[in-house]
């Protein structure tokens, strides 16, 4: 079964160092997405990103996250200058198309900011 | 926005035994799935069901959509079930809104 796959599982930075998080959605989907959760936490959605750009992105994703889709498969998430606060869980997703559709996630990378 | 609460909080079961968690939205929704997150963070997906009924094992979910509430029921427990179960939903925009949870502690 296709599943959407993240690297690396467990990521340890300095702060202000700059992370790069990696995600390869499932090969014909067209929506993808950025979500996160702090320790004890509910998930938040931070990002969705179609066609190439931006659809939508919450108060958190401020300017220090940015988002690509480099080489047609791979689908990352940068963070500038990591902050302790960024510590979390971040969750890749994608799917077929926005309507009606299933949202497959990633199991997660667990960002520790020290 | 839309507002999604789960109960209860938490449950601790004896292996074996049956539960049903319980997730309530406070506006109809186009989208609604459930997640399984084990003990080392990792989110499964379990169901997508914006309205009916599923099976998958011994886990089976409903969502009446018209009430706004969706069940999830797991029958003979056991302690691989341990973790928190998310219900997410979705309303208009392409992106879930996630609920609290219920921290579920199964007993061998």
């Amino acid at each position: 079964e296709p599943e959407v796959t993240q690297t690396p599982s467990h990521q340890v930075t300095q702060m202000g160092q700059e992370v790069i998080l990696r995600c390869v959605p499932i090969s014909n989907h067209l929506y993808f997405y950025w979500y996160r959760q702090i320790l004890g936490q509910k998930v938040e959605f931070l990002v969705s990103f179609y066609n190439n750009e931006i659809s939508e992105k919450s108060e958190i994703f401020d300017d220090q996250f940015s988002v690509e889709r480099p080489d047609g498969s791979n689908f990352t998430l940068k963070i500038r200058s990591t902050k302790l606060e960024d510590s979390a869980m971040y969750f890749c997703a994608s799917r077929t198309y926005g309507g009606a559709t299933e949202a497959f996630f990633g199991q997660g990378t667990r960002l520790t900011v020290v | 926005g839309i507002q999604v609460e789960q109960s209860p909080p938490d449950l601790i079961l004896q292996e074996g035994a049956n539960s049903t968690l319980r997730c309530n939205f406070s506006d109809s929704v186009n989208n609604l799935q459930w997640f399984h997150q084990n003990p080392w963070g990792q989110l499964i997906n379990l169901f997508y069901i914006p309205s009916g009924t599923k099976q998958n094992g011994r886990l089976s979910a409903t969502t009446v959509a018209t009430e706004r509430y969706s069940l999830l029921y797991i029958s003979s427990s056991q302690t691989t079930d341990s973790g928190v179960y998310f219900c997410a939903v979705e309303r208009g925009t392409y992106k879930y809104i996630f609920g609290t949870g219920t921290r579920l502690k199964v007993l061998a």
